[in-house]
């Protein structure tokens, strides 16, 4: 089973406008990480945060994660058409986690027009 | 530095037939991870080697799937027979050393099985 869902499945924003995507999960986790994947493409990893971390910025992205609700979020602020991709979150398992294994939601498909 | 290269990018074969897939991970990466990713789903974890040997095979097809890491650095993935069901991408990823860290992804094969 899933143990990253990515909510919601699908968004379509105008360039320049703010892109939110959630993430849910549902064990105890060590790190949590976002990834995106252009159409046809390897994932590119975008950000990592780590359990005892909050909020997270890089450039455009800010995560934030609320362990208590088991939850994260991925905003992506003045969005550009070279933003259109699938965005993922991936979890560890926590403390059964053996060797840094990854699990996958199914991702937020992410439409930017220009 | 060299990215994760794989090959071949696209792959058609009729089902009951075998396929190889090949991927170089980036040098000095001791954790390879092997992908499945059917159209329209994240990735999901089929075999995850830490150098030459194996640390979670849990989700690998072992009747038809076979992966090896021969010498701790190029892996083959072969899958044999294939079944119709097999048609998705399969991404193959490796990182420093595996414990909750980044993954860095090569472009994927994309296998049809007809």
């Amino acid at each position: 089973s899933q143990q990253g869902e990515e909510d919601p499945q699908a968004l379509s924003i105008q360039e320049g406008e703010n892109a939110t995507m959630n993430c849910s999960y549902k064990t105890s986790i060590n790190n949590l990480q976002w990834y995106r994947q252009n159409s046809g493409r390897g994932l590119v990893h975008l950000i990592l945060i780590r359990s005892n971390e909050r909020e997270k910025h890089s450039g455009r992205l800010r995560v934030t994660l609320d362990t208590s609700k088991k939850s994260s979020s991925l905003l992506i602020t003045a969005s550009r058409a070279a933003d259109t991709a699938s965005y993922f979150c991936a979890t560890d398992a926590g403390i059964y986690n053996q060797g840094g294994k990854l699990i996958f939601g199914q991702g937020t498909e992410l439409s930017v027009k220009p | 530095e060299a990215g994760v290269a794989q090959s071949p990018r696209y792959k058609i074969i009729e089902k009951r037939q075998s396929v190889a897939f090949w991927c170089n991970p980036i040098s000095g990466h001791a954790t390879l991870y092997w992908y499945q990713q059917i159209l329209g789903q994240g990735p999901k974890l089929l075999i995850q080697f830490q150098n030459n040997g194996v640390v979670d095979d849990s989700q690998l097809p072992k009747d038809r799937f076979s992966a090896e890491r021969l010498k701790g650095v190029d892996s083959t993935l072969k899958i044999q027979p294939a079944k119709l069901e097999d048609s998705a991408v399969y991404l193959c990823a490796s990182s420093f050393h595996g414990l909750q860290e980044t993954q860095y992804f090569g472009p994927g094969t994309r296998l049809l099985v007809l």
